[in-house]
């Protein structure tokens, strides 16, 4: 099987743009998970999505937002980019995810850099 | 909320010996699960191993074996005979019942030939 796909890798985006970014999960996992890293804050849960609905939600602002399609394919949007968006974007898939022993698989990231 | 704590920002071993690299987590919740990650200079993140809370019986993956103590609320991961290949960022983390995810901030390891 493919492994946890990520579009695109890198990405150079100014103040004040919004950014879309893709992930595609191993084939028949439902559940996708986003991530933000970085140096600073380490690894931050954004959400989650199973079957085409927002399970689980972490501390982030509105301008973080998300949304899965049938496929499960899953993208995050962030608008009004800050300097401190500046982070690796992890996604991860699942099988299921309606247990937490469910192995989460991760994808490359996309390395997004605001200047 | 939960919280995980790795208290080793960098951890260096010989090669072919062993190393222990510590987590404590706090949490009220009774069932969850644990996990150990590592992250290589390449950035995917893979699965170590994974305790689940329920199990008094530590986990163990070839050369890769926990203590979990439970009542300690301390899940540290041992790598024995480590290798070169070993070398990464090693991330601990919780995970409830309901898929909340935390992770630890990293103990970067450091193998010595």
């Amino acid at each position: 099987k493919a492994g946890v796909t990520q579009t695109p890798r890198y990405l150079i985006k100014t103040r004040g743009q919004q950014v879309t970014l893709s992930c595609s999960p191993i084939s028949g996992h439902r559940s996708v998970s986003w991530y933000q890293q970085t140096p600073g804050q380490g690894l931050q849960f954004l959400f989650e999505y199973f079957s085409e609905t927002q399970r689980n939600k972490g501390n982030f602002p509105g301008r973080f937002s998300g949304r899965q399609f049938s496929n499960s394919r899953s993208e995050m949007n962030v608008s009004t980019l800050e300097l401190g968006d500046s982070a690796l974007y992890l996604c991860a898939s699942s099988p299921m995810g309606t247990s937490g022993r469910d192995e989460q698989f991760f994808g490359p990231g996309t390395r997004l850099t605001v200047l | 909320a939960q919280t995980v704590t790795q208290s080793q920002p960098e951890m260096s071993v010989q090669e072919a010996e062993t190393v222990t690299l510590s987590c404590t987590y706090d949490t009220s919740e009774s069932d969850y699960y644990l996990f150990w990650y590592k992250q290589p200079p390449s950035r995917q993140m893979i699965l170590v191993i994974r305790q689940e809370a329920y199990k008094q019986q530590n986990a163990t993956e070839n050369r890769f074996s926990v203590n979990f103590q439970k009542a300690a609320k301390s899940f540290s991961l041992k790598i024995s005979d480590s290798q070169l290949g070993d070398a990464a960022m090693y991330f601990c983390a919780y995970r409830s019942k309901n898929n909340d995810m935390r992770f630890g901030a990293g103990t970067r390891l450091t193998v010595k030939p």
